[in-house]
């Protein structure tokens, strides 16, 4: 199983928005509605912030929004905020219980 | 709340073996799975395996196959994860996760270092 795609790295400055896409394939992006995103601060344990593709936990923040279209998932985040630097990942369910992760994000905020 | 706790930091040497345990409390264990994962130093997550803890099946990430178990252990609502055959390619954090395609609440990390 292939990792999904994601840029390596992404910046913007407080109160911006910034995208970080997921391209996968019609095997696990692009076939099933099951993507989900990981918030991870160094050393860290990863923390969930969407689920099948664009639900929020409730104690997520509503500046994180999730969607798809076709093979690509995205994750905006609105409103941009010192503490969201960090690194995040995209994972796609890929089918008979397997799931593939992207190669991970690292969102500087200038 | 849920929690899932793992088990302590391990030191193997090449061609060992290493078992690695995630207590789970505040849920009914058995209706949701388990999910492992591991992190390599500086690296992404590698989605290592996933088990049922309702009936034990399992499925594991296709280059772990032959070296890799998952078990479960229900009347003590833990998982478990043994890998055979260590590598230094092996030295990572090692989680635990609940869920099967969303992994809401995760373990800690064990840290395995292979090392001879």
């Amino acid at each position: 199983q292939s990792a999904l795609t994601q840029p390596r790295s992404v910046s913007g400055s407080p109160g911006q928005s910034v995208t970080i896409s997921c391209t996968g394939t019609g095997s696990d992006v692009g076939d099933f509605k099951y993507v989900s995103w990981y918030q991870q601060y160094p050393g860290k344990t990863p923390k969930l912030l969407i689920l099948d593709v664009s639900k929020r936990p409730s104690e997520i923040p509503d500046r994180f929004s999730g969607s798809k279209s076709g093979n690509t998932a995205s994750l905006t985040i609105s409103g941009l905020q010192a503490e969201d630097e960090a690194d995040y990942y995209c994972c796609s369910y890929a089918g008979s219980y397997t799931l593939v992760f992207g190669g991970g994000t690292k969102l500087t905020v200038l | 709340q849920v929690q899932l706790v793992q088990s302590g930091s391990e030191m193997k040497r090449p061609g060992a073996s290493v078992k690695v345990s995630c207590k789970t409390s505040g849920y009914t264990f058995t209706t949701h799975g388990i999910t492992w994962l591991r992190q390599a130093r500086g690296q992404g997550l590698e989605w290592m395996g996933w088990i049922s803890a309702y009936n034990g099946h399992t499925n594991y990430a296709q280059q772990l196959q032959g070296r890799v178990t998952m078990t479960t252990d229900k009347s003590t609502t833990t998982a478990y994860m043994e890998l055979r055959s260590l590598t230094s390619d092996d030295t990572a954090v090692y989680y635990c996760a609940r869920g099967d395609t969303a992994l809401g609440e995760w373990g800690q990390g064990t840290l395995v270092t292979v090392s001879s």
